[in-house]
Formats: C-alpha cells, structure tokens, sequence
C-alpha cells in the first residue's frame, strides 16, 4: 500500500497571505494525484487531478505541482472560504489512498 | 443537476448487516466508474470499494475484503455497498463518489451528502 503523508498538519495563516502544502508518496506515483478540499459537515471537493489540473470551476489561486513522490499544492493570497482541511489522494496504484490532511485555520 | 445522495446508515450491532444505496441522478450513471469513501468521526478519508462502469472491476480496501461488496444497477441508476460482519471501526461517515476520468488524470468529482454508519451495543 502507497502511503501518502501530509505537512504540516496544520498551518495557521491570514487572509491574503499564501499557503504551500505538501504531500509525499511512500514509492513514486507519477502524477496520479489528486487534491480535494473538506469544509466542516460537507463532503470533499475536488480541487487538482493529475497533480496540476484544475477541476472545473476551482478558481486559478489554487495551483498543483509535483511528480514522482513530492507534491505541492499552493494557495495564492488564502481568501476566507479557502479554511479548511485538505488531502491528497494517489491513484497510482490500487488500494486508493488518502493523506492524513492538512487543516488551513485562520491566524 | 448532478447528484449523488445516499441512504441506508443507521445504528447497527457489532457483527450486523447493513445495505448503503447511493441514488445518481443528473449524468448517464452507467458512464462512470464509482466508489465508496468513510470518514470515520474527526477522522481522515478512507477508500472503501470501487466499481467500473460495466462492473467488470470491483476493488476493496483490506478492511472491506470478505465483509462488503459493492454493486450497482443501471436499470435503477444505483450504487450500492453491502457491509456484513460489521465492527465498532466501521463506524464513519460513508459518502458515495464518481469518478472522473480523463487524459490529463483522475479524480473524484461528484460525491454525496454521506450517510452516517453507527456500529455499537
């Protein structure tokens, strides 16, 4: 099983600023991942696919980059709806594996 | 409008039986390949089952293996996860998903409101 870990865990940051974060793959996935945002009480959204793609509708402040086994997910200037937890997903390779998540709380 | 709203969760023994539906509506269900995803509470996601369009591929997560099984029905536009032999770790949210699918990559784009799975005495 492909384990994907997130960092950090959490990351306290300010409306307008920006928000780098990042997730590693345990062997290489290609660019077989994807990124979905969580708000309280809702389900996932996604966000990227394919490492970099834009899901329709996902405004351009957010961005994917990476391959192999390091990903990025970047935040340009965090508006106040962009609070909330967000994960990496790989499908690379069965099973489907998710990180642990990263919360983006307000500072 | 696109859509996926599941039922059928609910409080349930350990060692009990439950059957999730996930209602598609809004898109040519039988176009699309489909999972099932939980959220244990306060938790992370976790992949549970999938199944290709034609069903000719069904995939589980070891926890799911032996105790679950997916299914679907094109006539009802229907996804379904029969849980057995469920324990108190099965407790979670359990949302439905369809996949998206295309050169650029693959991703789960439409999922569910989720249906809550209690398991306790």
């Amino acid at each position: 099983e492909i384990v994907m870990t997130q960092s950090p865990a959490t990351l306290s940051a300010s409306p307008g600023e920006g928000a780098t974060l990042s997730c590693r793959a345990s062997q290489t996935i290609s660019s077989n991942l994807a990124w979905y945002q969580q708000k309280p009480g809702q389900a996932p959204r996604l966000l990227i696919y394919g490492a970099s793609t834009r899901a329709t509708g996902v405004p351009a402040r957010f961005s994917g980059s990476g391959s192999g086994t390091e990903f990025t997910l970047t935040i340009n200037s965090l508006q106040s709806e962009d609070f909330a937890v967000y994960y990496c997903q790989q499908y690379n390779n069965w099973p489907l594996t998710f990180g642990g998540g990263t919360k983006v709380e307000i500072k | 409008e696109v859509q996926l709203v599941e039922s059928g969760g609910g409080l349930v023994q350990p060692g009990g039986s439950l059957r999730l539906s996930c209602a598609a509506s809004g898109f040519t269900f039988s176009s699309y390949s489909m999972n099932w995803v939980r959220q244990a509470p306060g938790k992370g996601l976790e992949w549970v089952s999938y199944i290709s369009s034609s069903s000719s591929t069904i995939k589980y997560a070891d926890s799911a293996k032996g105790r679950f099984t997916i299914s679907r029905d094109k006539a009802k536009n229907s996804l379904y996860l029969q849980m057995n032999s469920l324990r108190d770790e099965d407790s979670a949210v359990y949302y439905c998903a369809r996949e998206y699918s295309s050169s650029s990559g693959k991703g789960l784009d439409v999922w569910g409101q989720g249906t809550t799975v209690t398991v306790s005495s």
